[in-house]
């Protein structure tokens, strides 16, 4: 079975300063992969997606991931967030027309 | 502006009630999710469907919890006989096989006491 591993729980961040959240998968054959929010109190909202092709994903709000096949990972990053980002952040795996698996989340604090 | 919908969206109930959360997937959409948030434990997928069949449910407890997809707009979870430790949000997604995200409801904030 796939799993996720986000291995930031926790990140606090100041306004202005860059962003890298962590997303390590297990499953090695084709995946989909995704990058959710959640803002407080809200349901999860599509950021960004990685079906195939360039692996580097552009999303909403200046967000962007990286595939990188070789390490199973697929990083979140953001070259200045804003308080406005403060949420948690799911990144998520589809083995390609299966079940959606989450990872555990990360919680980003961006202090004003 | 296609949505998931659920309702209820927030529910107080005695312990020993049963619970009926229901979900309108997009329409068109043939794949269904349940998943359940928690402080402790993060998001969890409850149960999953497929063209209304129940593809993986094994992250539920059989014992009080069930699924269901009645016909391909509605998709209902109960809960019976209901619990403190069931208080969670509860989220239901649809999206489409294979390759598309999943789109999620605004979620049924239940609370057993």
């Amino acid at each position: 079975a796939q799993s996720v591993s986000q291995h930031n729980h926790h990140v606090i961040l100041s306004e202005a300063a860059s962003l890298e959240l962590g997303c390590n998968y297990s499953y090695g054959g084709t995946v989909n992969l995704f990058w959710y929010v959640q803002y407080p109190g809200q349901h999860l909202q599509l950021l960004l997606k990685y079906f195939s092709g360039d692996p580097l994903v552009k999303g909403i709000k200046g967000f962007e991931a990286e595939f990188i096949k070789s390490k199973f990972s697929f990083n979140l990053r953001k070259p200045s967030v804003q308080w406005s980002d403060t949420a948690e952040y799911f990144c998520a795996v589809n083995e390609a027309g299966n079940m959606l698996t989450f990872g555990g989340g990360t919680r980003l604090m961006v202090k004003p | 502006d296609a949505r998931v919908t659920q309702t209820p969206r927030h529910k107080v109930t005695e312990m020993g009630q049963e619970v009926t959360m229901r979900c309108q997937p997009i329409l068109g959409h043939n794949t269904v999710f349940w998943y359940r948030q928690t402080m402790m434990q993060g998001l969890e997928l409850l149960a999953y469907f497929r063209n209304r069949a129940p593809l993986d449910d094994s992250g539920m407890p059989k014992d009080r919890f069930s699924a269901e997809m009645p016909d391909a707009t509605l998709a209902t979870l109960k809960i019976q006989p209901s619990e403190p430790r069931d208080s969670a949000v509860y989220f239901c997604a649809s999206g489409l096989r294979g390759y598309t995200e999943a789109f999620f409801g605004q979620g049924t904030r239940l609370t057993v006491v």
